[in-house]
């Protein structure tokens, strides 16, 4: 079965430092990975995908991750944090075969002024 | 761009009464899937659709029941309601099968009193 797993709960940084938010997944085919941010009483927006094309992967806002598949890693990073950044981010990989999304359990990043 | 239109996107109910939740997908998609979000946790995936046929089956109740009209929005359920189905509930659309990023709507709170 596929799975992630996001390795910190809570993440805090300064505004203007750099981000690292950490998922790593279990997977015995090529994964489909996503980042997803969710801010308070919002929808879920797409960050980025992975679907094993480039291993190093651009998305909106500064963000980016690197899908290490000797690691089984996917970390999403950004060199400086805004305010605007401080919400709740959830690291998704697709079912084979089924596409749902299998949802890790958040990272909550503050970001300090 | 439009988005996924979800209504309402609040909701109060008492116990042991029903519910239903709509969402209208992005145009041109074809694929809907239902999450359900408890309070602090990840989305968990309820049921999906394709072409108007359920593709999919995950942790829905029983008392959940759900649909894909030929206009392809959909329509969520939910029956004798319970306390523990206070949640936020998204709906996401995605352009067919296959590995196509999913598109989620603000979603719809809905409180059991």
């Amino acid at each position: 079965a596929q799975s992630v797993t996001q390795l910190d709960s809570h993440v805090s940084v300064s505004e203007g430092t750099p981000v690292l938010l950490r998922c790593n997944y279990s997977s015995s085919y090529s994964p489909s990975l996503f980042w997803y941010v969710q801010h308070p009483n919002k929808g879920l927006q797409l960050l980025l995908k992975y679907t094993s094309a480039a291993t190093l992967v651009k998305g909106i806002n500064g963000f980016e991750a690197e899908f290490k598949k000797s690691e089984t890693s996917f970390h999403l990073t950004k060199p400086s944090a805004h305010m605007s950044d401080a919400a709740e981010y959830f690291c998704v990989v697709s079912e084979s075969g089924t596409y749902k999304y299998i949802f890790g359990t958040g990272t909550r990043l503050k970001v300090l002024a | 761009a439009a988005g996924v239109i979800q209504s309402p996107r609040h909701l109060i109910k008492e116990k042991r009464e029903t519910a239903t939740l709509k969402c209208y997908p992005i145009p041109r998609h074809d694929t809907v899937y239902w999450y359900q979000q408890g309070p602090g946790q990840d989305p968990q995936f309820l049921i999906s659709f394709y072409e108007k046929m359920q593709s999919d089956k995950g942790s829905i109740p029983d008392r959940f029941s759900a649909q894909q009209f030929s206009d392809y929005h959909s329509e969520l359920n939910m029956s004798s309601l319970e306390l523990g189905d206070s949640a936020l509930y998204f709906c996401a659309s995605s352009p067919g099968t296959g590995v196509q990023p999913q598109h989620f709507g603000d979603g719809t709170r809905l409180s059991i009193l």
